[in-house]
């Protein structure tokens, strides 16, 4: 049973560009919704994170935006900067589940 | 606060023999997750346990794994008879709090164990 299904799959974005990540579950009992990020040969490290109480939430150039009626939260990133370039996972807490995540590679 | 700490970084293996690797939480963490990551299947939840439990295994395979978190001391995830296809990087994470409560916490991973089988 698949709770999180994450998309796209990978992305390319021009420097200076907007990266979005989406992020559609289906369990409504989740009421963490996290975002890792993990640089090749490191583990994920928790990089932004929102309560279903709140639609957006920003960390400098880091945005998440929650839709709870419609069950999707996804990730902006502004300005997007080559060293961004890294694996994203969308993990609702309770989930476990990271999957294959979204590789995302900003060309200079 | 010294993070999750993982142990070896790197280990070698000959097929047949025994790997066992460590990790320590958080400190304050007592909810520990092991999972291993290949390029093709991404990041695979094997293991959740707690002190001297095992909450959830169903992403553990049957045969040669099995994972304990003892009392004292870290936890260890250990695979018997290893074969080539073991060859992945192996993260454990640990958490505050357990994937039960409605409060959830983030998970803390370590940097990581690379198996290779030869």
């Amino acid at each position: 049973q698949q709770q999180v299904k994450q998309s796209p799959q990978s992305l390319i974005v021009q420097k200076g560009g907007i990266s979005i990540i989406n992020c559609a579950y289906e369990n409504t009992a989740f009421d963490y919704f996290p975002w890792y990020q993990q640089f090749p040969g490191k583990g994920p490290a928790l990089l932004i994170a929102i309560r279903p109480d709140v639609s957006e939430k920003k960390e400098g150039r880091f945005t998440i935006s929650f839709n709870k009626s419609a069950k999707q939260f996804s990730l902006h990133i502004m300005d997007s900067q080559p060293g961004d370039s890294a694996t994203y996972f969308c993990v609702p807490i309770t989930a476990l589940i990271f999957g294959k995540g979204t590789t995302l590679s900003v060309s200079s | 606060n010294a993070g999750v700490m993982q142990n070896p970084r790197h280990l070698v293996r000959r097929r047949g023999q025994e790997a066992r690797l460590r990790c320590s939480p958080m400190k304050g963490h007592s909810h520990v997750y092991w999972y291993r990551q290949l390029p093709e299947e991404g990041l695979k939840f094997m293991v959740y346990l707690q002190k001297e439990n095992i909450i959830d295994e169903s992403g553990m395979p049957k045969e040669r794994f099995s994972a304990e978190f003892p009392k004292e001391g870290p936890s260890i995830l250990r695979i018997q008879q290893v074969v080539r296809g073991d060859s992945a990087a192996y993260f454990c994470a640990s958490s505050q709090r357990g994937q039960v409560s409605r409060k959830g916490y983030g998970y803390t991973f370590g940097s990581g164990t690379r198996l290779t089988v030869v």
